[in-house]
C-alpha cells in the first residue's frame, strides 16, 4: 500500500521559515495537499493541487511537489500557525493517503 | 457548504457503526465532487476511509474494503457509512468531507461525531 511519511515534529521561532516534508514514491505524479488541523478542531486545507492557496489562507503558505517529496513552507511563522499539519495525496490509481502527521511548534 | 454527521456515538464490539452525512449549500448530485469518510483515533493521524460518487459508485480504503460500505442518497442530499465487525482500534472521531472531483483536496469537512466501541 501507499504510504507518504512526514517527521513528527518541526519546530521554529517567530518570524522564521518553517519546512514540513511530505515523502512518498513518485508522490511528484499525485496531487497533493496540506491540511492545518488546531486541538479539537477539523482538518482546514491550506494548499490543494500542489501549490495553490484557498481563499482565506494567508500567502505565508506555499508548497511544491517534485520527485518524491512535497514541502510545506510556512514564512514569517506566526504563533497562530502552532498546529498539526498533514499531507495527503490523491490519483486515481492509490487514491487518497494521508501523511502521519507533523506537530509545528513555535518556539 | 456545511456538512453534519449523525449516528450513535456508542457502539459494542462486534457490531456496526453506522453513520450518516447530511450537505447543506450544495448538492450531491451535481457531479463535481466526490463525498469522503474520513478517521482520527484520539491523539493519531487522520485515515482515508472512503468515498462516493452521486452515481453511487465507491472507492475504499483496501485496508478496510471487507468492512466498509459508502452509500448515497441523493434524494435527501445524504450519504453514509457502515463499517461492520468494529473492534476498539474502530473508535475515532469520524468526519465527512467534499472532496474536489479534479483534484482531490477536501475543502469542506464536518465537525467530525465520535464513535467509540466498548462494551
Amino acid at each position: 500500500s501507499y504510504e507518504l511519511t512526514q517527521p513528527p515534529s518541526v519546530s521554529v521561532s517567530p518570524g522564521q521559515t518553517a519546512r514540513i516534508t511530505c515523502s512518498g514514491d513518485k508522490l511528484g505524479d499525485k496531487f497533493t495537499s496540506w491540511y492545518k488541523q488546531e486541538p479539537g478542531q477539523s482538518p482546514v486545507v491550506v494548499i490543494y493541487q500542489d501549490t495553490k492557496r484557498p481563499s482565506g489562507i494567508p500567502e505565508r503558505f506555499s508548497a511544491s511537489n517534485s520527485g518524491n517529496t512535497a514541502t510545506l513552507t510556512i514564512s514569517g511563522t506566526q504563533a497562530l500557525d502552532e498546529a498539526d499539519y498533514y499531507c495527503q495525496a490523491w490519483d486515481s490509481n492509490t487514491y487518497v493517503v494521508f501523511g502521519g502527521g507533523t506537530k509545528l511548534t513555535v518556539l | 457548504v456545511r456538512l453534519q454527521e449523525s449516528g450513535p456515538g456508542l457502539v459494542k464490539p462486534s457490531e456496526t457503526v453506522s453513520l450518516t452525512c447530511s450537505v447543506s449549500g450544495d448538492s450531491i448530485s451535481s457531479g463535481d465532487n466526490y463525498w469522503s469518510w474520513i478517521r482520527q483515533p484520539p491523539g493519531k493521524a487522520l485515515e482515508w476511509l472512503g468515498y462516493i460518487y452521486y452515481s453511487g459508485s465507491a472507492f475504499y480504503n483496501p485496508s478496510l474494503k471487507s468492512r466498509i460500505t459508502i452509500s448515497v442518497d441523493t434524494s435527501k442530499n445524504q450519504f453514509s457509512l457502515r463499517l461492520n465487525s468494529v473492534t476498539a482500534a474502530d473508535t475515532a472521531v469520524y468526519y465527512c468531507a467534499r472532496q474536489a472531483y479534479s483534484y482531490g483536496h477536501n475543502l469542506y469537512w464536518g465537525q467530525g461525531s465520535l464513535v467509540t466501541v466498548s462494551t
